[in-house]
């Protein structure tokens, strides 16, 4: 149980162009998800907190006009990055926390998605 | 404000020989602990997590941590390492009645030598 799964696993696009990034929570209903950013070697960055139906929760310094969350359901979660430039390339990968409360703050971490911009 | 420090961005073990991944953190309030691992290009696994019940903590593939609040740590340890072990370990902390947010250390890698 508690599966997270992220589309794409990779993607590679040019300069200018914007890519959608799914996360959804599989077997189990999601009050949170959450957005990180991970570059070589370093640890996990938090971009947003997204809520169902409500705006996202950017972090200080994360442009959300270039990051557009979208959690339309409580299993489904988007990351937008738009007009992306190489220096957005990196691993994104997204978290979910369960709508049942008894998680002790737990998230569940999907695959990854590796953005490669050109 | 909460934070954790993992002392070691690397260590390198032995296979047979001990695990041990230090944590250290800082909340105002009782927290949740976590240990994650995240094996190359992947997302993070869940190995183990503190929540007050017991002060030692039994999690996957044989690890196991313990919550010292006098020493504010919480360190990974495994007897006996194995090949399969060689990957990223990142300690995280979350503030109890708080937005699920967590905060995660900087990440220890392991390299496991045969």
């Amino acid at each position: 149980g508690a599966v997270v799964s992220q589309h794409p696993s990779w993607v590679i696009c040019k300069s200018g162009t914007s890519v959608k990034i799914e996360c959804r929570s599989l077997d189990f209903q999601a009050t949170t998800m959450f957005w990180y950013r991970q570059f070589p070697k370093q640890s996990l960055m938090l971009m947003a907190t997204s809520n169902e139906g409500s705006k996202a929760t950017y972090e200080q310094g994360v442009e959300k006009d270039k990051f557009l969350i979208n959690h339309a359901s409580l299993t489904l979660s988007t990351l937008t990055v738009t007009s992306a430039h190489p220096e957005d390339s990196s691993f994104y990968i997204c978290s979910a926390a369960p709508i049942d409360g008894s998680s002790y703050n737990e998230q569940f971490f999907g695959p990854g998605t590796r953005l490669t911009v050109l | 404000a909460q934070s954790v420090t993992q002392l070691g961005s690397h260590v390198s073990v032995s296979e047979g020989a001990l695990v041990l991944l230090r944590c250290n953190y800082s909340s105002s309030v009782p927290p949740y602990l976590f240990w994650y691992v995240q094996y190359p290009n992947q997302g993070l696994q869940l190995l183990l997590k503190y929540t007050s019940a017991a002060t030692l903590v039994k999690g996957i593939n044989g690890f196991e941590a313990e919550f010292k609040k006098s020493e504010t740590s919480f360190h990974l340890t495994k007897p006996s390492a194995h090949m399969s072990d060689a990957a990223e370990y990142f300690c995280a902390v979350s503030e109890r009645g708080a937005t699920n947010k967590l905060i995660f250390g900087t990440g220890t890698l392991l390299a496991v030598q045969p």
